[in-house]
């Protein structure tokens, strides 16, 4: 069985400019889970999406933003990048909320 | 805001010792995973636990609920450098969201 996978696996953006990650759940899951990861922090929840709809989201500014697509998977937009969003993104997937099977991440760098 | 916390928040022991980590809450959550997280890979999840007082155990991992349901430990037995990791625990607070914890950074030396 195919994990959660996650792409790009590194991303090099400038100040202002947006950045989009992209996860696939594994298959059956229909939950989708954003998180952010900025060195030496815990994980900080960022978004959650269930059948194409946003359910709940953390407290993150609204250039935070995302979707989920007929297929369950998911993309994260990052507009007028920040240098305090650089993080190691993280996308879990789960059936019914139970257990987060997560992605190996994208470590997005803002220069 | 839910927020847990963990202690130690760095732990360098050596291989063959026993150690335990903790996780810690000041409000009541529903259920309660522990999960580690290597270098460079997203947190795997280890156990799950959602009954106060419950006890599991995971080849040399003890994992403990709390009876109050606001805190919970994981037991290391002889440690080995497989082990090193960071060590996160995270909660279902009711709020269709799983909160993480600070986390433990483990090293074990061989």
């Amino acid at each position: 069985e195919a994990g959660v996978t996650q792409s790009p696996t590194h991303l090099i953006k400038t100040r202002g400019q947006q950045a989009t990650l992209r996860c696939s759940p594994i298959s059956g899951h229909t939950s989708v889970y954003w998180y952010q990861q900025a060195l030496g922090l815990g994980l900080q929840f960022l978004l959650w999406y269930d059948e194409g709809e946003e359910r709940n989201r953390g407290n993150f500014p609204p250039r935070f933003s995302g979707r989920q697509f007929p297929n369950y998977s998911s993309e994260l937009n990052v507009n007028a990048l920040e240098l305090e969003d650089s993080a190691l993104y993280l996308c879990a997937s789960s059936q019914q909320g139970v257990g987060y099977t997560f992605g190996s991440g994208t470590r997005l760098t803002v220069v | 805001t839910q927020l847990l916390e963990q202690s130690p928040q760095f732990l360098s022991i050596q291989e063959g010792e026993n150690l335990t980590v903790y996780c810690n809450s000041s409000s009541v959550f529903s259920s309660l995973q522990w999960y580690r997280q290597e270098p460079g890979e997203g947190p795997v999840l280890l156990v799950t636990v959602v009954t106060g007082g419950e006890v599991k155990k995971l080849k040399r991992l003890t994992f403990q609920f709390g009876d109050a349901r606001k805190d919970s430990s994981l037991h290391i037995t002889a440690a080995q450098p497989g082990d090193t990791g960071l060590y996160l625990c995270a909660a279902d607070f009711g709020n269709e969201k799983l909160t993480f914890g600070t986390g433990t950074r483990l090293t074990i030396i061989p």
